[in-house]
């Protein structure tokens, strides 16, 4: 059973804050790492799919960064605002095509 | 351009039915792909459909079935409902079938089972 892990669980940040969240995955038989983001009452939106190592996405103040290597994948907010309260979910894709796994989500809390 | 679109929004099933969940999504999109949310187990990947081929499947029991039709429209089945199948159930869609296409979701179907 693959294992996808994020950190932390939770986080609540002020208005202006920067912020990072972390998202583990298996390092072997990697095809590709998706983030998401979940705001309550709404559908998941995509924000980024990475599949190379070393890669760095952006989107808006949206930025994410990936090492296959090792197994991770970090997502960086800058300059957080509370509509940017969701929860972040990152997902793994093998290259089996077979399994693709949601980690647990990071909720993330803008306080204004 | 209109979204994902999903039929019913809310369902009540009792335990030992079947239920049909309905997904159409986004005109020229060939992939849909659903997924189960329980606050359990969080966001699971049950399966993939490609021009009217699944591609992938998650690891859900064979209760769990669905198709793809000529139109991309997709529905997934669900037989012998358990209390445990209560949950959000959401389809996504994407243009081709390559991992670097982004996934768009549906509002979802919530079911409860009784």
């Amino acid at each position: 059973i693959l294992n996808v892990e994020q950190s932390p669980q939770s986080l609540h940040v002020q208005e202006g804050d920067s912020t990072n969240f972390t998202c583990s995955f298996p390092s072997s038989n990697f095809y590709a790492l998706h983030w998401y983001r979940w705001e309550t009452a709404k559908s998941p939106e995509a924000l980024f799919v990475m599949t190379l190592n070393g890669d760095e996405k952006k989107k808006g103040r949206i930025s994410a960064t990936l090492n296959t290597k090792e197994g991770y994948s970090y997502l960086y907010i800058k300059g957080s605002q509370p509509e940017d309260s969701a929860t972040y979910l990152c997902a793994f894709r093998d290259n089996y095509g077979q399994n693709f796994v949601f980690g647990p989500g990071t909720r993330l809390s803008v306080l204004p | 351009k209109a979204g994902v679109t999903q039929t019913p929004r809310y369902l009540i099933k009792t335990r030992g039915q079947q239920v049909t969940l309905s997904c159409s999504p986004i005109s020229g999109h060939r992939s849909v792909s659903w997924y189960q949310q329980t606050p359990g187990q969080g966001l699971q990947f049950l399966f993939e459909y490609f021009s009217e081929t699944q591609r992938n499947k998650g690891n859900f029991p064979g209760r769990f079935s669905g198709r793809q039709f000529s139109n991309s429209r997709s529905e997934m089945n669900v037989s012998t409902l358990e209390l445990g199948d209560s949950a959000l159930y959401l389809c996504a869609s994407r243009a081709g079938g390559g991992d670097g296409n982004e996934q768009f979701f549906g509002p979802g179907t919530r079911l409860t089972v009784l």
